[in-house]
C-alpha cells in the first residue's frame, strides 16, 4: 500500500496566496522527486532532492528534503493561475522502486 | 524529439479479452515503468524494468504482465482484464545511474473494462 503520505489532498487558495504540500515516508528514501500534473495531462518532472536537509528553489517554488530523508515539502509563494494542477512527490527506494504520494490538488478560487 | 509514446490512447474492452498497451521511448533509457492512476490514490507502480530482460513487481502487479525484450519497448499485457482494471495508465522512462532519475511520462492510456 501507499507508504508515502502526502497532505493535504486539496488546497483552495486565492490567487496571490501561498501553497504548501507535505510528504512523509515510513522509510528512508534515496531521493525524492516532485512532479506537476496539469488537468488532463501527464506528470512532468519539477526537481529531485538527494541530500539530507537539501533546499532548492525554482523562482516561486521552494523544495525541502528533511534531515532524516523521510519527509519533504513544496512551497509556492504568491500563487498564479498557471500553478493550477496536482503536485506529486515520489520517493526512490534503494531497489529503484518509486513510491508516490497521492498528490495535492491546487485550486485557485475565482 | 525525445518522447515516450503509448498506444492506444483510449480503449474500451470487455471482461476477459486479452489486450496489450504498447510503450516506446527514444531516449535510450534503461529504466521503464508502468503506473495506474485512480482518483484519490495518486500513481501506483505496476511493474518496472531496469534493463532488457530485467523486470520487477511494483505495488500493484496482480492481473498484469510485462516484458522487456528491447531497450526501447515495454508493453503492458492484461491477459484477462476485469472491471477493477479500469483506470488511466502511464508509461514512464528514465536514465538509471548517478544523477537524476527524472521520469519522462507518456501521454496516458485511458482503459475502460466493461
Amino acid at each position: 500500500g501507499q507508504q508515502v503520505m502526502q497532505i493535504p489532498q486539496y488546497q483552495h487558495v486565492q490567487e496571490g496566496e501561498d501553497f504548501t504540500t507535505y510528504c512523509n515516508s515510513s522509510t528512508t528514501l534515496s531521493n525524492i522527486q516532485w512532479y506537476k500534473q496539469r488537468p488532463g495531462g501527464h506528470p512532468v518532472f519539477l526537481i529531485q532532492l538527494v541530500k539530507s536537509g537539501e533546499v532548492k528553489k525554482q523562482k516561486r517554488l521552494t523544495f525541502q528534503f528533511g534531515e532524516a530523508k523521510k519527509n519533504s515539502s513544496l512551497h509556492i509563494t504568491a500563487t498564479q493561475t498557471t500553478d493550477v494542477g496536482t503536485y506529486f512527490c515520489a520517493g526512490l527506494r534503494s531497489n529503484y522502486q518509486l513510491i508516490w504520494g497521492a498528490g495535492t490538488k491546487l485550486i485557485i478560487k475565482p | 524529439e525525445a518522447q515516450v509514446t503509448q498506444n492506444p490512447r483510449y480503449l474500451i474492452t470487455v471482461t476477459g479479452k486479452k489486450l496489450t498497451v504498447t510503450c516506446s521511448q527514444n531516449m535510450n533509457h534503461e529504466y521503464m515503468s508502468w503506473y495506474r492512476q485512480d482518483p484519490g490514490l495518486g500513481l501506483r507502480q505496476i511493474y518496472y524494468s531496469m534493463n532488457v530482460e530485467v523486470t520487477d513487481k511494483g505495488d500493484v502487479p496482480e492481473g498484469y504482465k510485462v516484458s522487456r525484450k528491447e531497450k526501447r519497448n515495454f508493453p503492458l499485457i492484461l491477459e484477462s482484464p476485469s472491471p477493477n482494471q479500469t483506470s488511466l495508465y502511464f508509461c514512464a522512462s528514465s536514465f538509471l545511474g548517478v544523477g537524476s532519475y527524472e521520469q519522462y511520462f507518456g501521454p496516458g492510456t485511458r482503459l475502460t473494462v466493461t
